[in-house]
C-alpha cells in the first residue's frame, strides 16, 4: 500500500536550534496537512496545502513555524528557533480533495526540545 | 469551531467482548471517518462513511453514519489483544474546505 513518508522519525535537539521535518505525500495526492499531537491537546491542525498552495496556516505559530511545499513530492515544516513547548509528535497527512476523500497519515516525527 | 464529543475516553475490556464507541456533534457532517492509532505510529484509516444512515463493515469493525448527520458509532466485535490502541473519529463539515475535525480519541485496552 502507498504510504506517507516522514523523516526523521525522531529528533532530539536543544532549544534555539532549527528543526526541519519532511514529508513525502502519497503519489497523486494533492492535499497535504501538518498536525501536531500532544497528550493535552490531541491532534491539532497546523497548516495545509492544496496543489502545493498554502490554504490555511492559522493553527501555526507564525513567528517560529513555517511550512512549504517546494514540489509535489515534498512538504516541509520548520521551527526556528525551537522551544521546549514545541516537543510533540508531528504528523503529515495527504489526500485527494475530490469527494472529501480521507486523509492518510505518516508515522510522524517525534520531536523533543531540551 | 466545530467540536466532536467522543466517548468513552477509555475502555478496559476482556478479550472476546464487543466494544462500542461513538462521536456526536452539534454540527452536520458530510463524512465520518474512523481511525486507529497504535503506539509510535500514525492514525490508520479503518472506515470511511459518506452518506447519512450508511452502515459499513471492515472485518470485525462496523461503523454507522447517523441519520441526523451529527453522530457516528464504531463497534468492534469479539475483541482481540491487537485491537488495543486509540480510536479517533473525524469528519468533514460543510464548508470545512477539506479540513478534518477530530475527536479526542478512545483508548482501548484488551485484557487477554
Amino acid at each position: 500500500d502507498a504510504r506517507v513518508t516522514q523523516t526523521p522519525r525522531h529528533k532530539v535537539t536543544e532549544m534555539g536550534q532549527e528543526v526541519t521535518m519532511r514529508c513525502q505525500p502519497i503519489l497523486g495526492h494533492n492535499t497535504v496537512f501538518w498536525y501536531r499531537q500532544t497528550m493535552m491537546q490531541g491532534l491539532e491542525l497546523l497548516a495545509y496545502f492544496r496543489n502545493r498552495a498554502p490554504l490555511d496556516d492559522s493553527g501555526m505559530p507564525k513567528d517560529r513555524f513555517s511550512a512549504e511545499m517546494p514540489d509535489a513530492t515534498l512538504a516541509t515544516l520548520k521551527i526556528q528557533p525551537s522551544e521546549p513547548r514545541d516537543s510533540a509528535v508531528y504528523f503529515c497527512a495527504s489526500g485527494l480533495e475530490t469527494g472529501y476523500q480521507p486523509q492518510h497519515f505518516g508515522d510522524g516525527t517525534r520531536l523533543s526540545i531540551l | 469551531g466545530q467540536q466532536l464529543n467522543q466517548s468513552p475516553q477509555s475502555m478496559f475490556i476482556q478479550e472476546g467482548e464487543d466494544v462500542s464507541m461513538n462521536c456526536t456533534s452539534s454540527s452536520i457532517f458530510n463524512t465520518w471517518l474512523w481511525y486507529k492509532q497504535d503506539p509510535g505510529e500514525g492514525p490508520v484509516l479503518l472506515i470511511a462513511l459518506y452518506k447519512a444512515g450508511e452502515l459499513t463493515s471492515n472485518g470485525r469493525l462496523t461503523a454507522q453514519f447517523g441519520i441526523t448527520r451529527k453522530d457516528s458509532f464504531l463497534n468492534i466485535s469479539a475483541s482481540i489483544p491487537s485491537d488495543v490502541g486509540i480510536y479517533f473519529c473525524a469528519g468533514h463539515t460543510r464548508g470545512s474546505n477539506y479540513k478534518l475535525t477530530f475527536g479526542k480519541g478512545t483508548l482501548l485496552t484488551v485484557n487477554p
